[in-house]
């Protein structure tokens, strides 16, 4: 199976301080995303995105899936960003998901 | 709009006693299901999907067995927990394709 990996794993930050999360890929995947899980442990889904660039607020996702990475930005990072990051994917005709361990990340007012 | 109910949010079971956790996913039809469970370590591990009714696949050997007695109903059960059956359970539904997962709220169990 593919591997992911995540880095890196623990990062803390000052409130409006910005950030670059990044996952690597084993294998070419064709369903990358992204989450966010809350320290109530709710698992957030903030982008799918195979190839490309997406925006959503302060949040971006860049894949680049010919060289098997993806990337999420945060900008002006507030203190409700805290919790944990995941990137998952799964290759072409399989329907399990697999995450990194994750990216905790510290945002300290 | 789809949503998806999992629960009981938090449970304490003794060893050796049964677990039933029942997940169910609301405005879709035919929802690829998963339960996922995270131990202490942050890692997700898949521990069983289903693509339909009565179709189950185990990715781990354990002490844990699901069922999908309904489209949109998925129920992780064992007979007799084990201590390290404790950890936090995530149900999850995407539809068919390259589409985006989403979960429910989880199940956080501790066995003692």
């Amino acid at each position: 199976g593919i591997q992911v990996e995540q880095s890196p794993p623990d990062l803390i930050l000052q409130e409006g301080a910005n950030s670059t999360l990044r996952c690597n890929f084993s294998d070419s995947v064709n369903n990358l995303q992204w989450f966010h899980q809350n320290p109530w442990g709710q698992l957030i889904n903030l982008f799918y995105i195979p190839s490309g660039t997406k925006q959503n607020g302060r949040l971006s996702a860049t894949t680049v899936a010919t060289e098997r990475y993806s990337l999420l930005y945060i900008s002006s990072s507030q203190t409700t960003d805290s919790g944990v990051y995941f990137c998952a994917g799964l290759k072409g005709g399989s329907e399990k998901l697999v995450f990194g361990k994750g990216t905790k990340l510290t945002v300290n007012p | 709009s789809q949503t998806i109910h999992q629960w009981p949010a938090t449970l304490v079971q003794p060893v050796g006693s049964p677990l039933s956790l029942e997940c169910t996913v609301e405005g879709t039809s035919n929802p690829n299901l998963y339960w996922y469970r995270q131990a202490a370590g942050r890692g997700l591990q898949l521990l069983f999907y289903s693509v339909g009714i009565g179709q189950i696949s185990s990715e781990v050997p354990q002490n844990l067995s699901a069922s999908r007695p309904q489209d949109r109903q998925f129920i992780l059960s064992s007979k007799k927990l084990l201590l390290s059956d404790s950890g936090f359970y995530l149900c999850a539904w995407s539809a068919y394709g390259p589409y985006g997962y989403t979960f429910g709220s989880g199940t956080r169990l501790t066995v003692v």
